[in-house]
């Protein structure tokens, strides 16, 4: 079954500080896709980023990153010096790969609150 | 690109009323959309996939006659929540995966939402 798992709740930073927040998942598939998306006080779910199975490059974006580990089946997203505005929950969710008309469903973790305070 | 809007974000409705979402890929064909139910401080729970000129699949312990998907284009999907309780307040959220002719991304991208509140 798939499964993903975000422990972290809720975590409260200070403005500036680095912060990591860990997804672990579980699948029996070996083609598979992982995200990650953001929803804001607002509701609206952002998408941040997507990472096939076959791909384990770690990503950086601005500053945002990403770190892909198959051996531990971990999908973990470090904010680099954080902002007030980074405050929202964070989704991590596991896709496995659907056909042009099939599958695709998304399998949520259960969201981490993100506080960054000034 | 790949903006999803959603209609009305708001609605309250009295108990005993229909009430119809509307989901709309502005910018992007969607051959499948999925519909979402999310309370207060949880995770989003899916509650079927709707595929284009096809019927919905929906996932275990959803009504379907009480929750009916039409997707009638490759832009457009609707939830209509039929003669809407108080227990059915909550907040709806729609996704479109984006799918080019024989080819799937598989990035869905969601819209803002829609809060509803059955009184």
């Amino acid at each position: 079954a798939q499964k993903v798992t975000q422990a972290q709740t809720e975590i409260s930073v200070v403005e500036k500080e680095d912060v990591t927040l860990d997804c672990v998942y579980e699948t029996r598939d070996t083609t598979y896709y992982l995200f990650w998306y953001k929803q804001p006080p607002s509701g609206e779910l952002v998408f941040l980023i997507r990472r096939n199975s076959f791909d384990e490059q770690n990503e950086i974006s601005g500053r945002y990153s990403w770190n892909f580990q198959k051996s531990t089946s971990s999908f973990n997203f470090t904010i680099t010096a954080s902002q007030v505005v980074d405050s929202a929950v964070y989704f991590c969710a596991l896709s496995e790969g659907g056909s042009y008309n099939q599958g695709g469903k998304l399998i949520f973790g259960q969201g981490t609150e993100l506080s960054v305070k000034p | 690109g790949a903006v999803v809007s959603q209609h009305p974000s708001r609605v309250i409705c009295k108990s005993g009323t229909s009430v119809k979402i509307e989901c709309r890929s502005l910018d992007f064909q969607a051959t499948t959309m999925f519909w979402y139910r999310q309370f207060p401080k949880q995770s989003l729970m899916l509650m079927a996939t709707s595929n284009e000129g096809s019927k919905a699949t929906y996932e275990q312990g959803v009504e379907k006659d009480k929750f009916l998907i039409n997707h009638a284009s490759l832009t457009l999907s609707t939830l209509t929540v039929t003669s809407a309780h108080p227990e059915d307040s909550s907040f709806y959220i729609c996704s479109a995966r984006e799918g080019l002719a024989g080819h799937v991304t598989d990035t869905q991208y969601f819209g803002p939402g829609t809060r509803l509140t059955v009184l």
